[in-house]
């Protein structure tokens, strides 16, 4: 059982590239999460997932675009890499909510990206 | 408005010691969870303690306690006998239940450091 992973675990990209960040979990949880952590700052949501083929905005979603269209797998993918999104990238899960329990999210190793 | 404040940047406890660490939270959603998360220097997002607004008893697990104050709006996190392994990043974070996508919201994260 290993939880949730992301791939890959760090990467380099110079303006204007694009490149697709992974994110499995094996808990089938339907709620799934992209976070980006920036220094001296909490998480910031940039899309969500309530299930498999929805997608939703977060908090900043610009110059991101998402897929869910496995259960499993939530895609963040940048088409034109700025060095504003230089930063660490986390994915997170959960099961849909109403247990006591059910709402805790689950978080990836993360991915530290940065941008020249 | 900040909805999650840590108003601790960095703090420092004695080995064997217990440590508060303090979360202040602004919402008007009735329903609403909180949670710690320990993120240590490795980066991965660790989940600690949950607490529910409508829970009559404050949340425990191990050496970790949450001392709620729901009038006040806080939700402080007590360690108790500190170990060298918990220095690390705390962050508390925040759920709103009118929110459908139950998405986080972070603090700005507290640093604690133990000396042996």
């Amino acid at each position: 059982n290993a939880g949730v992973t992301q791939t890959p675990k760090f990467r380099v990209l110079k303006t204007g590239q694009s490149m697709t960040l992974l994110c499995a979990q094996d808990m089938n949880h339907e709620y799934m999460y992209w976070y980006r952590q920036d220094p001296g700052m909490g998480l910031r949501l940039i899309h969500y997932s309530v299930g498999e083929g929805t997608t939703a905005k977060g908090e900043v979603p610009d110059g991101y675009n998402v897929s869910r269209l496995k259960k499993q797998n939530f895609l963040l993918g940048l088409e034109s890499a700025a060095p504003s999104q230089t930063s660490v990238y986390f994915c997170a899960s959960s099961i849909r909510p109403g247990g006591l329990a059910g709402d805790t999210q689950y978080f990836g190793p993360g991915t530290r990206l940065t941008v020249l | 408005a900040q909805k999650i404040t840590q108003t601790q940047p960095g703090m420092f406890v004695q080995e064997k010691e217990a440590v508060t660490l303090d979360c202040t939270y602004d919402t008007s959603d009735p329903s609403y969870g909180l949670f710690w998360y320990k993120q240590p220097s490795s980066g991965e997002m660790i989940f600690l303690i949950y607490q529910g607004s409508y829970d009559q008893q404050n949340a425990t697990e191990g050496r970790y306690s949450l001392n709620f104050q729901k009038a006040r709006k806080s939700a402080n996190l007590v360690i108790s006998a500190s170990q060298l392994g918990d220095s690390a990043m705390y962050f508390c974070a925040m759920r709103e239940g009118l929110d459908s996508s139950y998405k986080l919201i972070f603090g700005s994260g507290t640093r604690l450091l133990v000396r042996p």
